[in-house]
């Protein structure tokens, strides 16, 4: 199981902020936090990772709740591009498990 | 820098057919992923291999089947198609460095290969 929960979909405007919500009520200590998106008709594409911290990058940031049991993906002026559906995924770190646990992600519109 | 590639793009078979999926990784990425997409859902993961050797497999029947070879290039093998496997296959490939275990690393994928079995 996906091991996260997501709302079905999102809305936002363009060039508004939008913060995608997701939780992890049963993450354990040893399980990064990660983000990906897939656009219409493309691979997913890797957004932001974290363990504790909060993260930012280029493409956005990643805010942690310190249970770290909650994040939220903080994309900061949405454009028609970040139209698609967001992953947030617990990824364990250890031997074999190199693995992605999708969940349905959340998908988010875009409106001009 | 050519991102991760896939082939064929499309690919149209019957039932009970076999059919071979190629991914080739980032330059100098180790690991490769296999993940099977149905429409509507999340993708889900099939195998990883990383330096040659199978590392973790999902839950997916014998009928699939996969090997990387010594250039870190990768084959997905489905024999016996059910109209069930109809789906996009995504292959991701990561560098799986030393000293950062699989799990945090960042996985790069491919376009996919869309399946359709008739």
């Amino acid at each position: 199981d996906a091991k996260t929960t997501q709302p079905n979909s999102m809305e936002s405007n363009e060039e508004e902020p939008v913060h995608l919500p997701c939780n992890h009520s049963t993450i354990s200590g040893t399980d990064y936090i990660h983000w990906y998106r897939q656009l219409p008709s493309q691979g997913p594409e890797y957004v932001i990772h974290g363990l504790t911290s909060n993260v930012n990058n280029r493409m956005a940031s990643l805010a942690i709740a310190e249970d770290r049991k909650s994040s939220t993906l903080i994309l900061h002026r949405a454009t028609l591009r970040d139209a698609a559906v967001y992953y947030c995924i617990l990824a364990p770190f250890g031997g074999s498990q190199g693995n992605l646990i999708f969940g349905k992600g959340t998908k988010l519109s875009v409106k001009p | 820098d050519a991102g991760v590639t896939q082939s064929p793009t499309h690919l149209i078979k019957t039932r009970g057919q076999h059919v071979t999926l190629r991914c080739s990784p980032i330059s100098g990425h180790k690991s490769v992923s296999w993940y099977q997409q149905v429409l509507g859902q999340g993708p889900q993961f099939i195998f990883q291999y990383y330096e040659k050797e199978e590392r973790g497999r999902g839950n997916f029947p014998d009928r699939f089947s996969a090997r990387q070879f010594p250039n870190y290039s990768s084959e997905l093998n489905v024999n016996a198609l059910l109209l069930g496997d109809s789906a996009l296959y995504l292959c991701a490939s990561s560098l799986a460095r030393t000293g950062v275990l699989l799990g945090a690393d960042e996985q790069f994928f491919g376009p996919g290969t869309r399946l359709t079995v008739l």
